[in-house]
């Protein structure tokens, strides 16, 4: 399956300050990306999908001004939380389709982002 | 409701014992499925797609029953390394394309 690599891995920021997650597919080449939050003991929810060259996708509920998503290349997408806040504080996971129509995910190991 | 329902657990069972895990589905657009593994601080790693006949990897069973929108997975002869949270998985494509994450089933098991 494709290999994802996220970094950082993990993060602690002020309250206020913009932290990037960049997320790269290492050896496929990524028309579309997506971007899940996950909180502790809850399931993933899709924040959004990142296309290649195009605006992200956000889901209901997703501020796409809080949550900057950039796709410029097929191998990285980079996603910025803007003016952050504790209540950002969440498990930030990538992902990579692979088939057009069984659709696999394979996800990158994910960001801890803890806002003071 | 939810779109993808899973088991809440968690479950506690021993080694060797064989457990299920059951998830429906309200979408009947749903396109394609599958089970993924997560473990503790860990992303999803996926265990296996679920397949309209059914399948098996060696202690794994998947089932799938379209009419009643209705997946599982059998684990038998559990091991202490099943330990993790199994996620039920739904894609659905008309409409766009759009992958629906169960909340998960917690599974410990103990020697």
């Amino acid at each position: 399956g494709a290999v994802v690599s996220q970094h950082p891995s993990r993060v602690i920021c002020k309250s206020g300050t913009s932290v990037k997650i960049e997320c790269r597919s290492l050896d496929f080449q990524a028309t579309t990306m997506f971007w899940y939050r996950q909180f502790p003991k809850q399931s993933l929810m899709l924040m959004a999908t990142s296309n290649e060259g195009s605006k992200a996708t956000y889901e209901q509920g997703v501020e796409k001004d809080k949550f900057l998503i950039n796709h410029a290349s097929l191998t990285l997408s980079t996603l910025t939380v803007t003016s952050a806040h504790p209540e950002d504080s969440s498990f930030y996971i990538c992902s990579v389709g692979t088939t057009m129509f069984y659709n696999e995910q394979f996800f990158g190991p994910g960001t801890r982002l803890t806002v003071l | 409701r939810k779109e993808v329902e899973q088991d809440p657990g968690p479950f506690n069972v021993p080694e060797g014992a064989t457990v299920a895990f059951n998830c429906t589905y309200s979408n009947s657009a749903s396109q394609s499925f599958f089970w993924y593994r997560q473990d503790c601080r860990k992303e999803p790693k996926l265990l296996m797609s679920v397949y309209s006949s059914g399948n098996e990897d060696g202690r794994f069973t998947a089932q799938l029953n379209r009419a009643s929108q209705y997946i599982s997975l059998l684990i038998r002869d559990s091991k202490l390394s099943d330990s993790a949270t199994y996620l039920c998985v739904v894609n659905v494509l008309p409409g766009g394309f759009k992958t629906i994450f169960g909340a998960g089933t917690r599974l410990f098991v103990k020697a």
